[in-house]
């Protein structure tokens, strides 16, 4: 079974460019999470959709960063415009309904360098 | 609210000793308890979970952890650390209609030969 798949795997990028994450859920699931991790931080939920909807976006750091789900099947994490400090491993995933005792399913991450 | 907290950054053991990774919960309700391991360079996978059925819980690769509620910890353990054993292991905690899983700050384990 594909688990959930995001591109690119790699990406790096000059300061000031628009970068743009793509991710495919795991068929079914209607849970939608995007995380970021970094050395610094650790790992942080920015976004999390059910159902097509964002739920909660408190996690979005600031402006530069947005978030869309038009189909059950994909979803963008976009930075318009990128800095040095966007540099992380962002990393999709999915589940049945959020929360309960539902596993999440991680993707293997989108790594970005932002020069 | 809900919180989890892991004892220790880093931990590091010898090949064919306990491993012992220690996580502690907060929360107003009953839990959901999760442990998730990170290999390098890949996402995080589940290992295992309690939902409260049994209070010990079994995973993948031979970890188990025991959820204690008198103690509010759901420690993990497995009797004799394998090479393949290092990666990051996250604590995380949800509850019943709530959309959020809380994770850790993570625990890196070292095995050394």
């Amino acid at each position: 079974d594909a688990g959930v798949i995001q591109s690119p795997r790699h990406e790096v990028t000059e300061m000031g460019q628009e970068v743009t994450l793509r991710c495919k859920p795991i068929s079914g699931h209607n849970s939608l999470f995007w995380y970021r991790q970094t050395m610094m931080r650790g790992l942080e939920l920015l976004i999390y959709f059910n159902n097509n909807v964002p739920i909660d976006d408190s996690g979005m750091p600031e402006d530069r960063f947005s978030a869309k789900m038009p189909n059950a099947s994909f979803s963008t994490l976009k930075i318009q415009p990128s800095e040095p400090r966007d540099s992380a491993v962002y990393f999709c995933a999915s589940s049945l309904p959020g929360g309960s005792g539902n596993t999440i399913y991680f993707g293997e991450g989108s790594w970005l360098t932002v020069v | 609210a809900q919180s989890v907290t892991q004892l220790g950054s880093h931990v590091s053991v010898s090949e064919g000793a306990l491993v012992l990774l220690r996580c502690n919960y907060s929360s107003s309700v009953p839990p959901y308890l999760f442990w998730y391991v990170q290999y390098p360079n890949q996402g995080l996978q589940l290992l295992l979970k309690y939902t409260s059925a049994a209070t010990l819980v079994k995973g993948i690769n031979g970890f188990e952890a025991e959820f204690k509620k008198s103690e509010t910890s759901f420690h993990l353990t497995k009797p004799s650390a394998h090479m393949s054993d290092a990666a990051e292991y996250f604590c995380a905690v949800s509850h019943t209609g709530g959309f959020k899983t809380i994770f850790g700050a993570g625990t890196r384990l070292f095995v050394k030969a």
